[in-house]
């Protein structure tokens, strides 16, 4: 079982609805992750959290320590939004852990 | 700033040969990672460093090898090539202490044949 888990694998929208991608874990983090990357390969880190929420722009991402779990929200979407989002968490011991991804396309 | 950089972009090599991929960050960061991503499988931690001449084991270390000369480089070698190395390689690096924001490089996409 991994240490990290994601769903859905695979996410399908219309431009400028709402999207929720949900991530949970199964072990003691120092820090939880969010990561973008974009069909060409580069990986962008997007946030980083250990409690509550964060925003940028149309990107927002809730974490819930008691439950181990995190969503990352994208508002209006667009088909620029397009990409694979990782959810990573790290721990103390320089360990990080990754799920496999969430692959989001945005149809005009 | 150019953040992370690695080269090369691709590579195909055939197996038992050896190869460096080269890291380097200009941002003084003290923490620098290198994580192979295989299809439909998260990343996964090779080898990391805290600091210059330091370096540790990650997750999958078996058939590579780090150095850490100084704090903008972290190479990658691959010594006697083998399929199973066929990956997309991506270094990393973050300020201060474990767990703080990464950044990547582009990624060297390597064919073992």
């Amino acid at each position: 079982k991994n240490e990290v888990e994601q769903s859905p694998q695979n996410l399908t929208a219309q431009e400028g609805e709402f999207i929720t991608i949900n991530c949970s874990y199964s072990v003691g983090i120092s820090a939880l992750h969010w990561l973008q990357q974009h069909p060409g390969g580069g990986i962008v880190s997007l946030f980083m959290l250990s409690s509550g929420k964060k925003k940028h722009g149309r990107l927002i991402a809730t974490i819930n320590i008691q439950e181990k779990h995190s969503s990352l929200h994208i508002t209006a979407s667009h088909p620029r939004d397009s990409a694979v989002y990782i959810c990573a968490v790290s721990r103390s011991g320089n360990q990080f852990y990754f799920g496999t991804g969430t692959s989001l396309t945005v149809i005009p | 700033n150019a953040g992370v950089t690695q080269t090369p972009k691709f590579r195909i090599l055939k197996i038992g040969q050896s190869m460096t991929l080269q890291c380097t960050q200009d941002m003084n960061h003290n923490y620098m990672y290198w994580y192979r991503q295989d299809p439909g499988m998260g990343l996964k931690l090779i080898y990391y460093s805290v600091g210059a001449g330091i370096t540790d084991k990650g997750e999958v270390p078996n058939g590579y090898n780090v150095s850490r000369s100084t704090t903008e480089d972290f190479p990658l070698r691959l010594e006697l090539a083998a399929p199973s190395q066929t990956s997309v390689y991506f270094c990393a690096s973050s300020y201060s202490r474990a767990g703080n924001e990464q950044y990547f490089g582009p990624g060297t996409r390597l064919t073992v044949t």
